[in-house]
């Protein structure tokens, strides 16, 4: 079936070091969207990308979408204890509706 | 988000207990989702409804029930034949294919 791949699980850093996830899909998408959740929250949304290579940045975080539309990538520079979370990315295999991938928990040290 | 929400917070289900969850929206959103998240892993879909009186299963549909009678609403039920229901369950709304906006979920435990 559909999968999409993230990793790694669980990565814990000290502050100010820098962290990506890596999410890879067996199936052509559509877009890729990322969300993060805090621990005891819900699911919120970061960002959609939907063009083959783009890249987009939010302040810290910089997203990548790779050229085939399997693959895309989170960066966070400079970590800092707000980031604290899981960091899901979800993509649109063509049924309308989000597969979600198994997340990546980050852990902060102050 | 704001514009979701989802009752009870807590819920505690009897053996062989049908339960009802509840999901509404006032964002005028077409689409609506349910999925279910077990203790440190990622969201699976149990079913999803891209119009009104039309929904799909997703990928965990089995024991479980839905109903789309109104645009804001799009409840879950969960059924006896659920063998393991315990987890947080998540219901999300959006345009269709296009960002999704959580309410903050429901916590189902067994008795």
């Amino acid at each position: 079936g559909q999968q999409v791949m993230q990793i790694p699980q669980y990565q814990h850093v000290q502050e100010g070091e820098d962290f990506t996830t890596y999410c890879n899909s067996s199936t052509t998408l559509s877009n890729i969207q990322w969300y993060k959740q805090r621990p005891g929250g819900h699911p919120v949304f970061l960002i959609q990308l939907v063009k083959s290579g783009e890249v987009k940045k939010q302040k810290r975080l910089t997203f990548q979408f790779g050229e085939a539309k399997k693959n895309s990538s989170l960066h966070i520079t400079a970590t800092q204890t707000t980031d604290v979370g899981t960091y899901f990315c979800a993509g649109d295999t063509g049924r309308r509706a989000l597969t979600f991938g198994s997340g990546t928990r980050l852990q902060v040290q102050p | 988000d704001g514009g979701i929400t989802q009752s009870p917070k807590y819920l505690f289900r009897k053996e062989g207990q049908n339960v009802t969850l509840s999901c509404e929206q006032n964002l005028n959103h077409d689409a609506m989702y349910w999925y279910r998240q077990d203790p440190g892993q990622g969201l699976r879909l149990i079913y999803y409804s891209q119009i009104v009186n039309d929904f799909q299963k997703g990928d965990i549909a089995e024991g479980y029930s839905v109903s789309r009678e109104k645009k804001e609403s799009f409840p879950l039920t969960v059924t006896s034949a659920q063998k393991n229901p315990t987890a947080f369950y998540l219901c999300a709304s959006g345009p269709t294919g296009e960002t999704q906006y959580f309410g903050p979920g429901t916590r189902l435990l067994v008795l």
